[in-house]
């Protein structure tokens, strides 16, 4: 049983704000949300981890709720080269072999 | 920030070979590495979990006679797939974590694109 579930697929255009969320109604104490960016043909590439409430770095903000069931990717003004897939994960907590497990991802196309 | 190369990025072999895919954390130390496997518009397939020093784990289904696994040193994990036929044809991804760093993320490979003939 998978442990997220996201959009398959949205569309957007250049210089837009993308939200993408993912659902992680079984989320435990310890895990934390990472999400992740990959393009054809290579290994997907950290954008950002969180744990509660916000984080922001140079690329993207993450909005997690305070029941942290759901978490939100939110891409600021997008270009074309943030077509990808996006993957949302959750695990990973400090210490733990946790499930790396990946769930379908959401494909992200911006067009002109 | 931490870096994981795989190598090598693409090979083509005939049926019948047995080809060995390297996956290195450069400036880390990873006692954990795992290994995906990806056809194409599918997502990353966990197939295996490699301990440092121990036996890998295997996801069910994953043949572990056919996918071999060495994790010898707390940079390098190997994956080996055996006799390899035209159905492993796919995209092999590695990735490890820095466990003497607190909670970090996975890093990730870029790829190996396995081909067999």
């Amino acid at each position: 049983l998978a442990k997220t579930t996201q959009p398959i697929s949205m569309d957007s255009y250049e210089g837009q704000e993308v939200n993408i969320t993912c659902s992680h109604n079984n989320i435990a104490t310890n895990d934390y949300i990472t999400w992740y960016q990959q393009f054809p043909s290579q290994g997907p590439r950290f954008i950002i981890q969180g744990y509660k409430t916000k984080v922001t770095n140079e690329v993207a903000s993450l909005f997690i709720p305070a029941d942290r069931k759901s978490s939100t990717l939110s891409l600021p003004r997008v270009s074309l080269s943030d077509t990808a897939v996006y993957y949302c994960l959750v695990g990973e907590g400090s210490g733990n072999n946790n499930d790396m497990r990946f769930g379908a991802g959401t494909r992200l196309t911006v067009k002109p | 920030g931490a870096v994981v190369s795989q190598h090598p990025s693409w090979v083509i072999c005939k049926s019948g070979t047995s080809v060995k895919i390297e996956c290195r954390s450069l400036d880390f130390q990873a006692t954990t590495m795992f290994w995906y496997r990806q056809f194409p518009k599918q997502s990353l397939m966990l197939m295996a979990t490699s301990n440092e020093g121990s036996k890998a784990t295997y996801e069910q289904g994953v043949e572990k006679d056919k996918f071999l696994i060495n994790h010898a040193s707390l940079t390098l994990s190997t994956l080996t797939v055996t006799s390899a036929h035209p159905e492993d044809s796919s995209f092999y991804i590695c990735s490890a974590r820095d466990w003497g760093s607190g909670n970090q993320p996975q890093h990730f490979g870029d790829g190996t694109r396995l081909s067999i003939l």
